[in-house]
């Protein structure tokens, strides 16, 4: 099982719709939660941070966490094509030593 | 502010020779980490450099070192460069490691032919 998994998509939603998108987490004792977006040839840049249960609201963003499900999401409310891009879902471990363990990505596409 | 700077953005070198990328943390920042992001695949965790000491390293081979300077500023070598080390090197910068954010240089391009 990988560390932390995400579907590879490509995910692909019309410009205006909500696009969800999904990882999942091995480590039970992760504590910080992070979503990146990287758009090709480009280095990530950081859309959100999330540390406790619940959902967290950032402008047209929303990270949810579950740490019993070992699940953190993000939503983009009313998509838009500039939001087309890979994005990276990362957690923070302590296991073996302090790192952070990203996942492969989700590639979205936001049809205008 | 300045953020993370790298160099350089590209860098072309030929099997066995040895290449060193340099990393600016951002002004503030203690903690500098290098990933390597090969084609098409996720960014893989290479080191973590702390207060000038390396406190952790991914898993990769012995031939991949670096070293954080008195002024939070890093240094990445590759010696015996190998095909398969082409790829996008990223170093990222945080405040501290503990929950603080990762925040990343445009990353050097290396090829090795």
């Amino acid at each position: 099982q990988k560390e932390v998994e995400q579907n590879s998509g490509p995910l692909s939603v019309p410009e205006g719709a909500i696009a969800s998108l999904n990882c999942t987490y091995s480590d039970r004792g992760s504590q910080s939660f992070f979503w990146y977006r990287q758009y090709s040839g480009k280095s990530p840049e950081l859309i959100m941070s999330i540390y406790s249960n619940g959902d967290k609201e950032d402008g047209r963003f929303t990270a949810q966490l579950n740490k019993a499900s070992q699940y953190v999401s993000l939503l983009i409310r009313d998509s838009q094509p500039s939001d087309s891009a890979t994005y990276l879902c990362a957690v923070n471990t302590d296991t073996g030593g302090f790192k952070t363990i990203f996942g492969a990505g989700t590639r979205l596409f936001v049809k205008a | 502010e300045a953020g993370v700077t790298q160099s350089p953005t590209h860098l072309i070198k030929t099997r066995g020779q040895q290449a060193t990328l340099r990393c600016s943390p951002i002004s503030g920042h203690t903690s500098v980490y290098w990933y390597q992001q090969a084609l098409g695949l996720g960014l893989q965790f290479l080191l973590w450099y702390d207060e000038g000491e390396e406190r952790n390293r991914g898993n990769f081979p012995p031939r991949f070192s670096g070293r954080q300077f008195p002024n939070y500023s890093s240094e990445l070598n590759v010696n015996a460069l190998e095909l398969e080390d082409s790829a996008l090197y990223l170093c990222a910068s945080s405040v501290r490691q503990d929950q603080e954010t990762q925040y990343f240089g445009p990353g050097t391009r290396l090829l090795v032919l």
